[in-house]
């Protein structure tokens, strides 16, 4: 049964300050996907990430994946208030087929 | 815009009513899910399906059903709802084999049940 596990689960940043989240997995997969949710809202798609080495950067946030360690990281560069959100981490089990999430890190950025 | 389109935002029933929670995508997606989200424990399957008629169950079926008559509509039944069953559920969809944007979701249907 395939297991995601982020970490932490709730990040205080201040701004200007670098962050990482982590996302670890318990089985082979190669697709893994990080979604943003704001209060009252629905997942936004914020990186798809679809091989081992895979880097992606949009803004502030830097996605990359490694499939041999089963390991992804969303790194946060000098935070700010904008930010703040739950970040889901996703693992695709069966190529699309069924999607597992992590719990969810809950990120606010003091001013 | 909108692609993946749930019919209530906000619902609230009475123990042991029967609820049904519609979601309607239109993108062609061959694949569609519901999850249900409960603070802590991030989103949770309860059932998908791959092609019209066709369904199987994700990891937290029970108490709960589905139907998926046409391709662009996949509905959620609670067949005699329960206050453990008060959660936010979204729906959400995708094309087979992880291609193209990969999944996109509804906006939720934030369920209380009384």
């Amino acid at each position: 049964e395939l297991k995601v596990e982020q970490n932490p689960l709730f990040l205080s940043m201040q701004e200007e300050k670098n962050y990482t989240i982590y996302c670890n997995y318990s089985t082979t997969s190669d697709r893994l996907y990080w979604y943003r949710q704001d209060p009252g809202k629905s997942l936004e798609s914020l990186f798809v990430l679809l091989s081992n080495g895979a880097v992606k950067q949009e803004g502030r946030l830097m996605a990359s994946l490694d499939t041999k360690a089963r390991l992804s990281t969303l790194h946060i560069t000098a935070a700010v208030h904008d930010l703040s959100a739950t970040y889901f981490c996703a693992v695709d089990m069966e190529y699309g087929n069924k999607l597992v999430f992590g719990a969810g890190t809950i990120l606010r950025v003091k001013s | 815009d909108v692609k993946v389109t749930q019919s209530s935002r906000y619902l609230v029933k009475r123990t042991g009513e029967k609820v049904f929670l519609e979601c309607v995508q239109d993108m062609d997606h061959e694949n569609m899910f519901w999850y249900r989200q409960d603070p802590g424990l991030g989103l949770r399957l309860i059932y998908f399906s791959y092609d019209v008629k066709m369904k199987e169950k994700g990891d937290i079926p029970e108490g709960y059903s589905v139907s998926r008559e046409k391709k662009e509509r996949f509905s959620l039944i609670l067949e005699s709802a329960s206050t453990n069953q008060t959660s936010m559920y979204l729906c959400a969809s995708s094309f087979p084999l992880g291609a193209g944007d990969g999944y996109t979701f509804g906006s939720g249907t934030r369920l209380t049940v009384v």
